[in-house]
């Protein structure tokens, strides 16, 4: 499974975007990017899953550049509730993959 | 709620005792897999049944074992408990053919 690198902690305020980005040299040709939040003492729970170009759902956008190398979720519009960790992971899409979670990126938004 | 059930939601033993955690998937998920999240190791996946059969292994300890039984509920069995054991253990399931999981609540396991 390719290797995830993201930044450790970032610090926001509510009504802000923001912009969290994961590298991933080594991503597969059948690999996408999935990205999960977790809560304190919660399960993570799904956000947003894209293979190339632009992925928008309800609570995200991820955007894929070209060469995959790199992903970015961003999150408009920040609340307090958004203060979780959120994880990056690339792998297959087979249905029977196994999640490699990285140490995560533990976003802080405040009032 | 992710449909997702797991029990107990927290648990105390004592070293060297046996527990079994148990998972229930949402309806129709055939996967199911087991996570360990501790303070200085993060999330790890432990191991993945689909359909009753061992899918993949993952960072799981000979002192542990999972199995899925027919009607697709799993079962996690930790024995010869070590302090090191203490941690939230997670089971997730997902649908055949998506790669989405989805998380219960979590076992809270306490060794003292």
């Amino acid at each position: 499974l390719a290797k995830t690198t993201q930044p450790i902690s970032m610090d926001s305020y509510e009504g802000q975007e923001v912009n969290i980005t994961c590298s991933h040299n080594n991503i597969a040709t059948n690999d996408y990017i999935t990205w999960y939040q977790q809560f304190p003492s919660q399960g993570p729970r799904f956000i947003i899953q894209g293979y190339k170009t632009k992925v928008t759902n309800e609570v995200a956008s991820l955007f894929i550049p070209a060469d995959r190398k790199s992903s970015t979720l961003s999150l408009p519009r920040v609340s307090l509730s958004d203060t979780a960790v959120y994880y990056c992971l690339v792998g297959p899409n087979s249905g029977y993959s196994t999640l490699t979670f990285g140490k995560g990126t533990m976003l802080l938004v405040s009032p | 709620d992710s449909g997702v059930t797991q029990t107990p939601k927290h648990l105390i033993t004592a070293t060297g005792q046996r527990v079994t955690l148990r998972c229930s998937p949402r309806s129709g998920d055939l996967s199911v897999y087991w996570y360990q999240q501790s303070l200085d190791q993060g999330l790890q996946f432990l191991i993945q049944y689909y359909n009753g059969e061992e899918r993949a292994k993952g960072n799981i300890l000979e002192r542990f074992s999972a199995q899925q039984f027919p009607d697709l509920h799993s079962e996690l069995n930790l024995s010869s408990l070590e302090l090191g054991d203490s941690a939230l253990y997670f089971c997730a399931s997902s649908p055949r053919g998506l790669d989405e999981q989805f998380f219960g609540p979590g076992t809270r396991l306490t060794v003292l």
